[in-house]
């Protein structure tokens, strides 16, 4: 069974500062795709990223990075010069190739505030 | 504007009351799905649709049906709907059921059964 955690339930940081959110997650399969998704407080949820199994590259999208480490699991995102529009819930998803119904596995997710 | 489209976006009701949450997506995608939101436990899937007339369960069936006679419609309904369904709801497409496809999801229905 695959399982996604996200250790930090929430997270307060001062305008400017740089953050991290976790996500370490658990799968038997070869092959799996790992996403950020942000739920902004007016609640729907945006796409952030896509990561294959098979592509350790880290990526860099202007103020956001993204660390794939496969060798412990983890999908850690980074925001450099956090802004208050930061502010929101950050959720890490699992999917499988394998997996009947094209099943997203989420983390809990982490809200994160970004104080002015 | 591609998007998913949920109704209705809030909705208080009664223990037993039967209410059906729509969805439709003008994207052409084949696969649909629903989740819920609870607090601490992300999303779970409902039940997702990988075509017309194609419909399974996903990891929290219990209490939901669906119906998919149209590509762009897939309500979700719930027939005798009870307090442990109160929750956030969210539809979601994507254009094949292939899982390194994002789905995209609408702006979600908060469901408060009394």
């Amino acid at each position: 069974a695959q399982k996604v955690t996200q250790a930090q339930t929430e997270i307060s940081v001062v305008e400017k500062e740089d953050v991290t959110l976790d996500c370490v997650y658990e799968t038997r399969d070869t092959t799996y795709y790992l996403f950020w998704y942000k739920q902004p407080p007016s609640g729907e949820l945006v796409f952030l990223i896509r990561r294959n199994s098979f592509d350790e590259q880290n990526e860099i999208s202007g103020r956001y990075s993204w660390n794939f480490q496969k060798s412990t699991s983890s999908f850690n995102f980074t925001i450099t010069a956090s802004q208050v529009v930061d502010s929101a819930v950050y959720f890490c998803a699992l999917s499988q190739p394998y997996n009947a119904g094209n099943m997203l596995t989420f983390g809990g997710g982490t809200r994160l505030m970004v104080k002015p | 504007e591609a998007q998913v489209t949920q109704n209705p976006r809030y909705l208080i009701t009664v223990t037993g009351k039967k209410l059906t949450v729509t969805c439709s997506q003008n994207m052409n995608h084949e696969y649909m799905s629903w989740y819920r939101q609870d607090p601490g436990l992300g999303l779970r899937q409902i039940y997702y649709s990988m075509n017309v007339e194609v419909t399974d369960k996903g990891d929290v069936p219990e209490g939901y049906k669906v119906s998919r006679k149209e590509k762009r419609n897939f309500p979700l309904i719930l027939e005798s709907p009870s307090p442990n369904q109160t929750s956030l709801y969210f539809c979601a497409s994507s254009p094949t059921g292939v899982s390194n496809q994002p789905q995209h999801f609408g702006d979600g229905t908060r469901l408060s059964i009394l």
